[in-house]
């Protein structure tokens, strides 16, 4: 079955510094997502992705943050200087639809620890 | 901005029991979809539902939605230790992105062998 693949499965960065997290979402699908979760709390969306620009953002997706397709299968969350509350599961998905119908496909999450 | 509470917080049951896992939205529900999670891993797309009265099922596990109540139930027949997990319910509106997703605070399942 196909899968939403993240790398690294985890990540410890000193604050201040810059880390990438990278998705390769299923290769047909066109909607792409970064979520976060702050251990203990809810799942909490950042951004989505589609036709390669931002389509939607929440709060929490400030100037820190930026996404990026750089070539035809990858996908990055870049955060640009760490904070210590950046600490978190980071979730990439895809869905093939816009409505998502059948549902989108989640990755197994990138954990980041902020020291 | 929606939220989605999910009662109980917790449930500990006996394997081979059924049980019911309830999401109640602050705001109509246009659409909802139930994930698994287990602790410390990705979201496993469960199913979703888009239509007052709609009900699907996968498996043992069974979902409805009541657009009046804007309530969805999980139910789990004849539970099975491999049934434990956190148990999420997210929203999303037809109209916008299916990605912008709230998601409840989740439900914790132990089964007991």
């Amino acid at each position: 079955e196909p899968e939403v693949t993240q790398t690294p499965s985890h990540q410890v960065t000193q604050m201040g510094q810059e880390v990438i997290l990278r998705c390769v979402p299923i290769s047909n699908h066109l909607y792409f997502y970064w979520y976060r979760q702050i251990l203990g709390q809810k799942v909490e969306f950042l951004v989505s992705f589609y036709n390669n620009e931002i389509s939607e953002k929440s709060e929490i997706f400030d100037d820190q943050f930026s996404v990026e397709r750089p070539d035809g299968s990858n996908f990055t969350l870049k955060i640009r200087s760490t904070k210590l509350e950046d600490s978190a599961m980071y979730f990439c998905a895809s869905t093939k639809e816009r409505e998502a119908n059948y549902g989108y496909t989640f990755g197994s999450g990138t954990r980041l620890t902020v020291v | 901005s929606q939220e989605l509470e999910q009662s109980p917080q917790s449930l500990i049951v006996q394997e081979g029991k059924n049980l019911t896992i309830n999401c109640t939205s602050s705001k109509t529900l246009y659409g909802l979809y139930w994930y698994k999670q287990k602790y410390g891993e990705g979201l496993i797309f469960l199913m979703m539902l888009q239509k007052g009265g709609e009900e699907k099922s996968h498996e043992k596990i069974t979902a409805k939605l009541d657009e009046k109540k804007q309530q969805s139930s999980l139910h789990i027949t004849a539970s099975q230790p491999s049934h434990a997990g956190i148990y999420l319910c997210g929203a999303a509106g037809f109209n916008t992105n299916a990605g912008k997703s709230t998601f409840g605070d989740g439900t914790t399942l132990t089964v007991k062998p």
